[in-house]
């Protein structure tokens, strides 16, 4: 049963226009999110960070949305450049634990 | 400074042969985990080192699969008997946070494992 879902396994969005990257989680024991960024042949690299008792956190061009009642979080990139072009997990953690649990990640590519 | 490291970066053997993964997490990082990552699939938990903690292996997929972490530093997994199934990018990851959980967890380039 995945507890992270990413719906979407690709989006296409044109540079300068905004990526919008959704994901689902059913635990509501979870109290944290991630976001990872992930080129080929490379490891997750950290992006942003929310916390449950928060609803938006924004870092530059990266803005995290959290819906605790709908158990849903998004990622806004805004501009979208081409350098954005990877693969993005979510992944939540629940207090106490270690663990991330991620989704399955959806490949963004933003076109020139 | 060094990132976390993971060797070798490619493996490739035959159903049935042991195998040994190998990762060097970021100097001072008191926590290790591995990830595995198959085909169209999410990074999946396998297993965790605190400290000198007992490690929390409660995502490893069979005894098959064991982990080891020596002197706090560098780790290694082992697969025993690979099968098919096995076949994945295998992703080690380190952390400076000694507790609570909800940490930023370095990653290294994997090892992605195939076996025939």
């Amino acid at each position: 049963d995945q507890q992270v879902k990413q719906n979407s396994p690709s989006l296409s969005v044109q540079e300068g226009r905004i990526s919008i990257l959704n994901c689902d989680y059913t635990n509501s024991m979870f109290d944290y999110f991630l976001w990872y960024k992930k080129y080929p042949a490379e490891g997750p690299t950290f992006l942003i960070s929310i916390s449950s008792i928060k609803d938006k956190n924004e870092d530059g061009r990266f803005t995290v949305f959290l819906n605790k009642s709908a158990k849903h979080l998004s990622l806004h990139i805004v501009p979208s450049q081409p350098g954005d072009s990877a693969v993005y997990f979510c992944a939540a953690i629940q207090g106490g634990s270690e663990k991330l649990v991620f989704g399955k990640g959806t490949k963004l590519t933003v076109n020139p | 400074g060094a990132g976390v490291s993971q060797s070798p970066s490619n493996k490739v053997t035959e159903k049935g042969k042991d195998v040994e993964l190998r990762c060097d997490p970021i100097s001072g990082h008191t926590a290790l985990y591995w990830y595995r990552q198959s085909l169209g699939q999410g990074l999946e938990f396998l297993i965790y080192f605190q400290g000198n903690s007992a490690p929390d292996k409660s995502g490893l997929p069979s005894d098959r699969f064991s982990a080891e972490r020596t002197g706090g530093s560098v780790s290694t997994l082992t697969i025993q008997r690979t099968q098919q199934e096995d076949s994945a990018v295998y992703l080690c990851a380190s952390s400076s946070r000694t507790s609570g959980g909800a940490g930023e967890q370095f990653f290294g380039p994997g090892t992605r494992l195939t076996v025939l």
